[in-house]
């Protein structure tokens, strides 16, 4: 059973415009959530975290929103940058209880057209 | 340069043979991971290990198996009971719950 989800399997955009991510997930004991970014044939960087006690967390271009009575976080990226293009993962853990472990979503596929 | 460094990056198997896949960070990290991405898939997790000689299942253990001799390396063996086993692998680790995740360059592990 996915405990997260990523309804939008690919999303494009204009450079200099928005771009916005969406990440629904079930499990209420999840506290500290991810991003990652990633390229073909490589492994996920890390892009941007928060955690349940926040509801926005904010990094250059990057700023992640989590709406905790609804299940629901979001990536927002601004500009869009052509750089951006990759496919993104949303990840939730719920600590120590499960060791430390990450549940992914399915990945939404950004591209960011010139 | 620390990080994590997968090998092969693309590896093929024939039926009914066990392979393994190489994973080795130099982080100093405690906990590592074993992931598995297929096309339309989330990163699902194999197998992790917390801590050397100890590792718990993940959600799709069977068919595969790890061992944790050195806090340095975590091996994935890719055995021939695993009945789909071409996927792309990941392996990751993690030095502290609120650091999250560095993960290796994957392997593409195909049957042939």
């Amino acid at each position: 059973d996915q405990q997260v989800k990523q309804n939008s399997p690919s999303l494009s955009v204009q450079e200099g415009r928005i771009s916005i991510l969406n990440c629904d997930y079930t499990n209420s004991m999840f506290d500290y959530f991810l991003w990652y970014k990633k390229y073909p044939a490589e492994g996920p960087t890390f892009l941007i975290s928060i955690s349940s006690i926040k509801d926005k967390n904010e990094d250059g271009r990057f700023t992640v929103f989590l709406n905790k009575s609804a299940k629901h976080l979001s990536l927002h990226i601004v500009p869009s940058q052509p750089g951006d293009s990759a496919v993104y993962f949303c990840a939730a853990s719920a600590g120590g209880n499960t060791g430390n472990q990450f549940y992914f979503g399915t990945g939404t596929s950004l591209t960011v057209i010139p | 340069d620390g990080g994590i460094t997968q090998s092969p990056k693309y590896l093929f198997r024939k039926e009914g043979q066990n392979v393994t896949l190489s994973c080795e960070q130099n982080l100093n990290h405690d906990a590592m991971y074993w992931y598995r991405q297929d096309p339309g898939q989330g990163l699902r997790l194999i197998y992790y290990s917390q801590i050397v000689n100890d590792f718990q299942k993940g959600d799709i253990a069977e068919g595969y198996s790890v061992s944790r001799e050195k806090k340095e390396s975590f091996p994935l063996t890719v055995t021939s009971a695993q009945k789909n086993p071409t996927a792309f692998y990941l392996c990751a680790s993690t030095g502290g719950y609120f650091i999250g995740y560095t993960f290796g360059s994957g392997t593409r592990l195909t049957v042939v």
